[in-house]
């Protein structure tokens, strides 16, 4: 099975803008979820979708912003984007999603965002 | 917001030791742990996932044990080698619905 893709792998935006990110899950999987990771920092949760419906959230900001698709593929949106953005945005995808946590997450690669 | 605690933060072993590294989280909060393996450059990559007090799991020379009463886990690598360089993650799953993930333990095996 073809793993866990993201695109796109690198990004430079300017402050303001907005960004858009893409994750498209292994195959069957219905669960994708998001985190961002800045430097000294732990993966940090941004939110949970299944079956295109978001079913947990972090404590993140109303800018960040995601859905999926009927096909499981998940976008996360920043909008206004702000110097502190700047991260490693990782997706992680499952077949049932957290499910009491017994689930095994798998990750993509990363989109790499940096704001200038 | 969860404390999820990694130790050490970095580590470097000869080719050949053995090492241990430590997770340490509220214990009142446990639903379930999970280790990752993340090589630069790649995906973390899932290791075990650990649920029940005195859970022991074991894949080829690296393995985990659970402490959910005292709220610790540890990762052991045996005779280790130059491809266990990584960084090793712990993320606990608690009852907000969500992983909570420590900072890491940055390992490098030094032929």
């Amino acid at each position: 099975k073809a793993g866990v893709t993201q695109t796109p792998r690198y990004l430079i935006k300017t402050r303001g803008q907005q960004v858009t990110l893409s994750c498209s899950p292994i195959s069957g999987h219905r669960s994708v979820s998001w985190y961002q990771q800045t430097p000294g920092q732990g993966l940090q949760f941004l939110f949970e979708y299944f079956s295109e419906t978001q079913r947990n959230k972090g404590n993140f900001p109303g800018r960040f912003s995601g859905r999926q698709f009927s096909n499981s593929r998940s976008e996360m949106n920043v909008s206004t984007l702000e110097l502190g953005d700047s991260a490693l945005y990782l997706c992680a995808s499952s077949a049932a999603g957290f499910s009491g946590g017994l689930e095994t997450q798998y990750f993509g690669p990363g989109t790499r965002l940096l704001v200038l | 917001i969860l404390n999820v605690e990694q130790s050490p933060q970095s580590l470097h072993v000869q080719e050949g030791d053995s090492t241990n590294f430590t997770c340490s989280f509220p214990s009142s909060n446990f639903y379930a742990l999970h280790w990752y393996r993340w090589e630069t450059a790649k995906s973390p990559e899932a290791l075990f996932v650990m649920t029940l007090n005195g859970d022991e799991k074991k894949k080829g020379r690296i393995s985990a044990t659970l402490n959910t009463k005292e709220g610790y886990s540890y990762l052991y690598i045996k005779g280790s080698q130059p491809e266990d360089s990584a960084t090793y993650l712990c993320a606990l799953y608690s009852s907000g619905n969500q992983f909570y993930f420590g900072t890491g333990t940055s390992l490098t095996v030094i032929p």
